[in-house]
């Protein structure tokens, strides 16, 4: 069966420091990935998305980044954090089969920048 | 373009009664649909779809879902509500023949389940 892990859990950093988040998918090849932000519980706000190695396309003009260096590996960066940057951090991902097939989502990273 | 509306922020019910959560879609063509269960501080978790077939829907945890093509709606219904339902839930669109489109979510409703 396939799984979708995020690290970390919970972060907290200060403003202008670096941020690296990880999303790694096991049990499918070749899967449709996405980042997520939600704020304050509410709605998800489509980061990045990418439908194969090295190819990310960016939703939202922003002070983050993706990349995609292996098939199922999606990481999400930034060399400065803003104060405006923290929220819930979702990774996603669906079969690149059909469009019919539903998003599975990872469980989620908490970040606050302080 | 295409855009999901939940028109309720909130819906209260009581425990034992029937809940719906309401969701209404814009897209080209023809859509599928999706709805999502988020509970605190967690990732969304898929409930049921409609891809094609028999508008009425059967999904995880004895919820459902009608779709009404010309209502642009896909509204959530589960028959006897539970307290542990209390939750965020999500509906969501994608166009079927626009690969150019990907998933669009609708600003959530949260559910509370009264005891």
């Amino acid at each position: 069966s396939q799984t979708i892990h995020q690290w970390p859990a919970t972060l907290v950093q200060p403003v202008g420091s670096p941020l690296s988040l990880e999303c790694t998918v096991e049990g499918t090849s070749n899967p449709n990935l996405y980042w997520y932000r939600q704020a304050a519980g509410r709605g998800l706000q489509l980061l990045f998305y990418s439908v194969g190695i090295g190819q990310i396309s960016s939703e939202v003009p922003q002070n983050l980044s993706a990349s995609r260096p292996q098939d199922r590996q999606f990481i999400l960066s930034s060399k400065k954090l803003l104060l405006s940057d923290s929220g819930f951090y979702l990774c996603a991902w669906d079969p690149s089969s059909g469009r019919g097939n539903e998003q599975f989502f990872g469980p989620g990273t908490r970040l606050t920048v302080l | 373009a295409q855009s999901v509306a939940q028109p309720e922020d909130q819906v209260n019910v009581a425990e034992g009664n029937p809940l719906t959560v309401k969701c209404t879609y814009s897209v080209s063509g023809n859509p599928y649909l999706f709805w999502y269960v988020q509970y605190p501080n967690r990732g969304l978790q898929f409930l049921l779809k409609y891809i094609t077939g028999d508008n009425l829907v059967k999904g995880s945890y004895g919820f459902e879902a009608e779709f009404n093509k010309s209502q642009t709606s896909f509204h959530l219904k589960k028959p006897s509500a539970l307290v542990s339902d209390s939750a965020l839930y999500f509906c969501a669109v994608r166009a079927r023949d626009n690969y150019g489109q990907n998933f669009v979510f609708g600003p959530g409703t949260r559910l509370s389940v009264l005891p």
